[in-house]
């Protein structure tokens, strides 16, 4: 089976943190997401990765960036936290872009006080 | 902009009632299309898939889809609910954007399924 690995289940950091979200994938995938996920909204695309070191940006970008230093690694970064990232935060990877089945890790739940 | 509409938000069925939840997307071109589940506490997985062929498809735990391309639709069935389906429902399709693709997501379908 397929396993994508979410390092932290649950954080809470302050406004202004400098927040590091982990994910790892043990398939050799090509491709790997970051979504967060809120109530009414579904899943909204952050940023996604095709290779290491490629990075392409999703439909809601902003205040995040990302690293892809190695191709199971996908890094999310939030370089100053915002009580507005409050959310849900999932991580998927998946060995095609068209065919694109995505197998998802159990989500960090963040919260920004 | 491509787009997939869920109409029912939240829809709340007893025991051995059928189920149909309601997916519609805005993309003209060729699609892939897939509906994944959210159990309670779990990780979202994948139930069924649709990329050419049989228009009507089978997932699992019972599970069925159906793409009408006319009607821009990929409606997901289950003839008999158990109160073990009570999860979260997401249509996704795969839309071209560019030289790349693009998943778009749903809003969800929060399902609970009382005994």
């Amino acid at each position: 089976d397929v396993k994508v690995t979410q390092s932290s289940r649950y954080l809470v950091k302050r406004t202004g943190e400098k927040v590091f979200l982990e994910c790892v994938q043990d398939m050799d995938h090509e491709n790997m997401f970051w979504y967060r996920q809120d109530p009414g909204l579904g899943l909204r695309l952050i940023y996604f990765s095709y290779d290491v070191k490629m990075k392409e940006k999703g439909d809601i970008p902003e205040g995040y960036s990302v690293s892809r230093e190695k191709k199971e690694r996908f890094s999310l970064i939030l370089e100053s936290a915002s009580t507005n990232q409050t959310s849900m935060y999932l991580c998927a990877s998946s060995d095609s872009l068209l065919k694109n089945i995505q197998y998802f890790g159990a989500g960090t739940r963040l919260s920004v006080l | 902009a491509q787009s997939v509409s869920q109409h029912n938000h939240h829809v709340i069925l007893s025991e051995a009632a059928s189920l149909e939840l309601g997916c519609n997307y805005s993309y003209g071109g060729t699609v892939n299309l897939f509906w994944y589940v959210q159990y309670p506490g779990q990780h979202l997985q994948l139930l069924l898939k649709y990329f050419s062929g049989d228009p009507l498809v089978k997932g699992i735990k019972g599970f069925e889809a159906e793409f009408i391309k006319s009607k821009f639709s990929f409606n997901l069935r289950k003839p008999s609910v158990q109160w073990s389906d009570t999860a979260e429902y997401f249509c996704a399709v795969i839309a071209q954007m560019d030289s790349s693709y693009k998943l778009i997501f749903g809003s969800g379908t929060r399902l609970l399924v009382r005994p």
